[in-house]
């Protein structure tokens, strides 16, 4: 059973702080990678997209992706309170059959306290 | 932008009913998607289709069907409504490009059963 796993908080930083959400997976074949955002009674939004070791940087996002380690993680710096949300890790199944499909963690719920 | 339209935003249903749930997406997406989406569950795959007319089970297919007539449009179907799918629904599409590509989600129909 492919699987991936999120601390699912709630994570509590200070506005102005960096927020630091974790990931594993447990696919070693899995390629891509994928961070939602999702406030509460909206749907998930695509906020980054990581295929590659190492770091990706959009704004204040940075995703970092560690595939020996079967691990992505999501640093948001400068925390804002609109970033208070629920944070879903996403992974792409290894080709093969699904085309597409996306295995989701069950989120991390972030909170900004101003 | 994609726009990924789900028909109702909200649905209230007695058990036993025959309900349908209608997606359409504008982007010529060849893959879409239904999730549903329960409190400490995550988001859970009920069926997603590649191409029109094809269809494949996700990870809950039990007592839902779907229909796919139409490359913009992909439908859940729920046989006879039983209260254990009271649930908030999810559509989603996608295209399958190089590196894959993350899922662009509708609103949601949130679907209370009584």
């Amino acid at each position: 059973q492919k699987e991936v796993e999120q601390n699912s908080g709630p994570l509590s930083v200070p506005e102005g702080a960096i927020a630091s959400l974790n990931c594993t997976y447990s696919d070693r074949g899995s390629q891509s990678f994928f961070w939602y955002r999702q406030y509460s009674g909206k749907s998930p939004e695509l906020i980054m997209s990581i295929y590659s070791n190492g770091d990706k940087e959009d704004g204040r996002f940075t995703a970092q992706l560690n595939k020996a380690s079967q691990y992505v993680s999501l640093l948001i710096r400068d925390s804002q309170p609109s970033d208070s949300a629920t944070y879903l890790c996403a992974v792409r199944e290894r080709d093969g059959g699904s085309q597409g499909n996306l295995i989701f963690g069950k989120g991390t719920k972030l909170s900004v306290k101003p | 932008d994609v726009k990924v339209t789900q028909s109702s935003r909200y649905l209230v249903k007695r058990t036993g009913e025959k309900v349908f749930l209608e997606c359409v997406q504008d982007m010529d997406h060849e893959n879409m998607f239904w999730y549903r989406q329960d409190p400490g569950l995550g988001l859970r795959l009920i069926y997603f289709s590649y191409d029109v007319k094809m269809k494949e089970k996700g990870d809950i297919p039990e007592g839902y069907s779907v229909s796919r007539e139409k490359k913009e449009r992909f439908s859940l179907i729920l046989e006879s409504a039983s209260t254990n799918q009271t649930s908030m629904y999810l559509c989603a599409s996608s295209f399958v490009g190089s590196g894959g590509a993350g899922l662009h989600f509708g609103n949601g129909t949130r679907l209370t059963v009584t």
